[in-house]
């Protein structure tokens, strides 16, 4: 069975402070792990997707991720933190059925706020 | 715009209703997803189409929903006898390729 796990429900960094949001997963397979955003009143937006290439991935506005096989882990980074950024950010799996289906597993999500 | 289209955007009914929800996606998807996010969690898969054949259903989706897919265009999902515990955020996401799915705005739901 495919989990994730996001170590912090909030995390409050003050603008142009580095950003760290920390995920870890569980999966029986090799995975294939996203990070989404999601802004009040808006839909949820893909920042940026592991699908066993590069180890490092590079996404939009700047957010980066590393998937580290040995910790099972795919932390978020910014270098720099910009009011725009305080959202919701989930940690998202992809798994694989015998149907064939392939639908996402969500952490319960890290609340982002940025203080000025 | 030629994103991912929900309809209605919020929907209040009494416990015991039947509603409908819309979703439609991004023309020439093949796969659409619905999903359910309550307060406070991610969402969690419900169901998933690729084109009209519902392939999966999540052990979430009770006796009293239904989706479908006709023509594997748009899709529509159905809670019949509405239980406040279904009162959430209902999420569709339609895909080309499995390893990106583009969400639609949601419909928020609210039983009283």
């Amino acid at each position: 069975a495919q989990s994730v796990t996001q170590l912090d429900s909030h995390v409050s960094v003050s603008e142009g402070t580095p950003v760290l949001l920390r995920c870890n997963y569980s999966s029986s397979y090799s995975p294939s792990l996203f990070w989404y955003v999601q802004h009040p009143n808006k839909g949820l937006q893909l920042l940026l997707k592991y699908t066993s290439a590069a180890t490092l991935v590079k996404g939009i506005n700047g957010f980066e991720a590393e998937f580290k096989k040995s910790e099972t882990s795919f932390h978020l980074t910014k270098p720099s933190a910009h009011m725009s950024d305080a959202a919701e950010y989930f940690c998202v799996v992809r798994y694989y059925s015998g149907g064939g289906a392939d639908g996402l597993t969500f952490g319960k999500g890290t609340h982002l706020i940025i203080q000025p | 715009d030629t994103g991912v289209s929900q309809d209605p955007r919020h929907k209040i009914t009494k416990r015991g209703q039947n509603v409908t929800f819309r979703c439609d996606p991004i023309s020439e998807h093949n796969r659409l997803y619905w999903y359910r996010q309550t307060l406070g969690q991610g969402p969690e898969f419900l169901t998933y189409f690729q084109n009209e054949a519902q392939l999966e259903k999540s052990r979430l989706l009770s006796d009293r929903f239904s989706a479908e897919r006709p023509k594997g265009s748009f899709s529509t999902l159905e809670i019949q006898r509405t239980e406040q515990g279904d009162s959430a955020m209902y999420l569709c996401a339609s895909s080309l390729a499995p390893d990106e799915q583009f969400f639609g705005p949601g419909t928020r739901l609210t039983v009283l």
